[in-house]
């Protein structure tokens, strides 16, 4: 059974600070990795995709990955309050079959 | 113009009626699934198609069962309605199935009373 483990949270961090959100997966098959935000009551929205090992940037967001270690996750710089949301972590082995995690609410105080 | 749309958005029904949410993209993906999002908000596969030919069947009862009149379309019809089927019920597609790019539908949130 493929796993893909998340930190519940909440994560509550200041306007400006460093969000920090983190994922780790059991298949070391695994080759594709997503991260999703999805605001209260709305659909997942893919934001970030990595799949080689090391860091990918866009924006304010870096996603880092570590294949060695079965790790991915996701920093937000200046995180602003309308990045709060709940960040949700998938990961792919094969063909499109993603293994979501059970995702991270992040809140982010004025 | 929306990318993938579903209806309808909200669906409210009585246990062991059959119900149909339908979905269309207009992205040109050859590839299209439901999920299903529980009360705990955990996301889970349902079904895939590609290119109207079903290439994912995850552990799902046979009360629910898709079907794709084109690659455009993916509707999922729900037989004898259980309480436990009350969630939100979300379509994707992505360009093909070897992409894992997926974009989401708005979602129709199904409540079983």
């Amino acid at each position: 059974q493929k796993e893909v483990e998340q930190n519940s949270g909440p994560l509550s961090v200041p306007e400006g600070a460093i969000a920090s959100l983190n994922c780790t997966y059991s298949d070391r098959g695994s080759q594709s990795f997503f991260w999703y935000r999805q605001y209260s009551g709305k659909s997942p929205e893919l934001i970030m995709s990595i799949y080689s090992n090391g860091d990918k940037e866009d924006g304010r967001f870096t996603a880092q990955l570590n294949k060695a270690s079965q790790y991915v996750s996701l920093l937000i710089r200046d995180s602003q309050p309308s990045d709060s949301a709940t960040y949700l972590c998938a990961v792919t082995g094969g063909y499109s079959t993603l293994t979501f995690g059970k995702g991270t609410m992040l809140l982010v105080s004025p | 113009d929306t990318a993938v749309s579903q209806t309808p958005k909200y669906l409210v029904t009585q246990m062991g009626n059959d119900k149909s949410i339908k979905c269309e993209q207009n992205l040109g993906h050859d590839t299209m699934y439901w999920y299903k999002q529980d009360s705990k908000k955990f996301l889970k596969i349902m079904f895939s198609y590609n290119n109207k030919e079903l290439i994912i069947n995850e552990t799902v009862p046979n009360r629910f069962s898709p079907k794709s009149p084109d690659k455009a379309h993916l509707n999922l019809h729900i037989n004898s309605l259980e309480l436990g089927d009350s969630a939100v019920y979300f379509c994707a597609s992505s360009p093909d199935r070897r992409s894992n790019e997926q974009f989401f539908g708005p979602g129709t949130r199904l409540t079983v009373l």
